[in-house]
């Protein structure tokens, strides 16, 4: 069975400082990989997907970017934070294939507080 | 634009009380897919149901059903006789990509579910 699991769960930062939120999937091969944020009192809003390695698209323009070094391995990262990069963020998978999926596995979460 | 309206933020209700979470959506697609996740207090989200535009059958899972109305472009969600387990944050979502980007949903705010025992 498919298992997907993102680290760390919780983070505490100082602004200005880095950021590697990683996320890996198991038991499925060339899996569409997405990273979410679900900010306070907000929807989920799509930040980066993946096709496959080395190929990220980005859907915000923000100062996070993503890289996908390996098949099933999606990493979030970010060179200095922002206060506003608090928020939940949720890496998910989905199956490769034509036409719309929007069947997503989520991972656990990586709540991430910017002091 | 693409916008997915949940104008419910918070309901609470008692056990075996049935609820009903309202979903409005907008698109000027013909060729959509409509959704609805839930995310318990543990955080992860959990897929529900998937829907697409030219499918308008209601649809009965257990306890939950769903009603899809292109008319009144709404997807609402029942939960019959709730139950505590049934507590969490339930979201709405809307995907009019067709391929690439396959995983572009758009959530609406979610409304959070509270079952009282």
């Amino acid at each position: 069975s498919q298992t997907i699991h993102q680290w760390p769960a919780t983070l505490v930062q100082p602004v200005g400082s880095p950021l590697s939120l990683e996320c890996t999937v198991e038991g499925t091969s060339n899996p569409n990989l997405y990273w979410y944020r679900q900010a306070a009192g907000r929807g989920l809003q799509l930040l980066f997907y993946s096709v496959g390695i080395g190929q990220i698209s980005s859907e915000v323009p923000q100062n996070l970017s993503a890289s996908r070094p390996q098949d099933r391995q999606f990493i979030l990262s970010s060179k200095k934070l922002l206060l506003s990069d608090s928020g939940f963020y949720l890496c998910a998978w989905s199956q490769t294939g034509s036409g719309p999926v929007g069947e997503l596995f989520f991972g656990e979460g990586s709540r991430l507080t910017v002091l | 634009a693409q916008k997915v309206t949940q104008a419910q933020t918070e309901i609470s209700v008692v056990e075996k009380e049935d609820v009903t979470l309202d979903c409005v959506y907008e698109t000027r697609d013909t060729t959509y897919y409509l959704f609805w996740y839930k995310q318990p207090p543990s955080g992860e989200l959990v897929f529900l149901i998937r829907r697409n535009s030219f499918d308008e059958q209601n649809e009965i899972s257990g306890r939950y059903s769903w009603n899809f109305q292109k008319s009144t472009s709404s997807f609402n969600f029942t939960i019959t006789a709730s139950q505590v387990v049934d507590s969490a944050v339930y979201f709405c979502a809307l995907s009019d990509d067709y391929g690439g980007s396959q995983g572009n949903l758009i959530f609406g705010k979610g409304t959070k579910l509270s079952v009282k025992p």
